[in-house]
């Protein structure tokens, strides 16, 4: 069975610091790895997803097969980006809509 | 994309009652899923809904516990039975995007219950 762990509950950084929420995996397959978001009063929504290797908001996340990892990386934080951030993975295969969530990191960006 | 719309949009519900959710897609889609997000957890999967055949459940969850209806290609009900407090949770309902097998989820809002 595959997990998500994301070891951070809550972090907090200041406008323009460099942010990093970690996500590390377990899967014996080839995974594909997700970062989802919700922002306040919204619903949760895809943000980018590891084969897509695109930057979307300024984040960018590199899926590490070695560490079994896949942390979500922004050089300068902005206010707007404080959400709640998911790692998602899917299964190889026919996965279709079945994803596993780590629990979940709050992000607060400070004036 | 897709827009999903769900109600309720949140309820206070007694012990030993059963609700049943509603998941309205804006398009037609083969697969509905729906996941629960229990308080301070991440989100479950709990089954996939098929139009024209029974719905598939993750381990842990029962067609007794949680029955599913899927009529069409853009509706969806899921019935929370017999609820006990253990069963406050946020219920999502999500359709993937594209053909499938993208991993790309569109939500609803969530249906947030609280159980007394």
């Amino acid at each position: 069975a595959q997990r998500v762990t994301q070891p951070e509950k809550l972090l907090s950084v200041f406008k323009g610091a460099p942010v990093e929420l970690k996500c590390n995996y377990s899967y014996s397959g080839s995974p594909e790895l997700f970062w989802y978001v919700q922002y306040s009063r919204q619903r949760l929504q895809l943000l980018l997803r590891h084969i897509s290797r695109e930057s979307i908001k300024g984040f960018t996340a590199d899926l590490n097969k070695g560490e079994t990892s896949f942390h979500l990386k922004k050089p300068f934080a902005q206010e707007e980006d404080s959400a709640m951030y998911y790692c998602a993975l899917m299964a190889g295969g026919t996965s279709y809509g079945k994803l596993t969530f780590g629990q979940g990191t709050i992000l607060t960006v400070h004036p | 994309s897709a827009v999903i719309s769900q109600k309720p949009s949140r309820d206070i519900c007694q012990r030993g009652t059963s609700l049943t959710i509603q998941c309205q897609v804006d398009s037609q889609v083969t697969m509905m899923f729906w996941y629960r997000q229990q308080p301070g957890q991440s989100l479950t999967l709990i089954a996939t809904a098929n139009q024209g055949s029974e719905a598939t459940y993750e381990s842990g969850f029962v067609i007794d516990k949680f029955p599913i209806s899927r009529p069409n290609l853009t509706f969806s009900t899921l019935t929370v039975s017999n609820m006990s407090p253990e069963d406050s949770s946020i219920y999502l309902c999500s359709v993937e995007g594209g053909s499938g097998g993208t991993g790309e989820l569109f939500f609803g809002e969530g249906s947030r219950l609280t159980v007394l």
